[in-house]
């Protein structure tokens, strides 16, 4: 299955709070999960990545935790800010191309 | 930081007319795709391309898409005969290898609108 899985559709954190956004897959031919943060009128822009012969990586207030026995990984964002406010799509890759996630629309309130 | 540009950023077309996106990947990069984004949908992978041929291409990609690189610096979508369903967002991207890890650059998309 060549499905990506994402949710909530949408959250709202506080200014200050975490934002957790969580991804599943079935397909074990994905070998690399980037997430992707995409602003209005924009394009999608490379957050941050992890393989999945890696449990956590961490780049500043965004952490990426991959469970590859039950095939989940998710997006943490420390600290939210209100210039956080973004669609967040998570990835994988397979064969050459990147399969996206439906988005999460994530709104930090101030 | 050198980035993905494209052009135009949104295109009006009347149905069953020829359009044409064009994109400058980011000039050491290799391997190109597009990608479309139906509104308020999930963004798909169309096609990638490499050493001047098509590399994969999806379900969507059918004989009305095609994709060139007509000199050193622009890749190409063309839809040959435009159909209301293909009004969505049409991302260029482009990476410098293929092998995962290896992250996908992407445009700021044009916005094509089919009447």
């Amino acid at each position: 299955q060549q499905q990506v899985k994402q949710s909530p559709q949408s959250l709202i954190v506080q200014k200050g709070g975490i934002s957790i956004i969580n991804c599943a897959y079935e397909n074990t031919a994905f070998d690399y999960f980037p997430w992707y943060q995409q602003f209005p009128g924009k394009g999608p822009a490379l957050l941050i990545a992890i393989r999945p012969d890696v449990s956590e990586k961490k780049e500043g207030r965004f952490t990426i935790s991959f469970n590859k026995s039950a095939k989940q990984f998710s997006l943490h964002i420390m600290d939210s800010q209100p210039g956080d406010s973004a669609t967040y799509f998570c990835a994988a890759w397979v064969g050459g191309k990147l399969i996206f996630g439906q988005g999460t629309e994530l709104s930090v309130k101030p | 930081e050198p980035e993905v540009t494209q052009t135009p950023s949104h295109q009006v077309t009347q149905m069953g007319q020829e359009v044409i996106l064009r994109c400058v990947p980011i000039s050491n990069h290799l391997y190109f795709y597009w990608y479309r984004q139906i509104l308020g949908q999930k963004v798909e992978f169309l096609v990638s391309f490499y050493n001047n041929e098509i590399s994969e291409k999806s379900e969507i990609f059918d004989d009305q898409f095609s994709v060139e690189r007509p000199d050193g610096s622009n890749f190409t979508l063309k839809i040959r005969s435009t159909k209301l369903e293909d009004s969505a967002m049409y991302f260029c991207a482009s990476s410098e290898q293929t092998v995962n890890n290896q992250p996908q650059h992407f445009g700021d998309g044009t916005r094509l609108s089919i009447l």
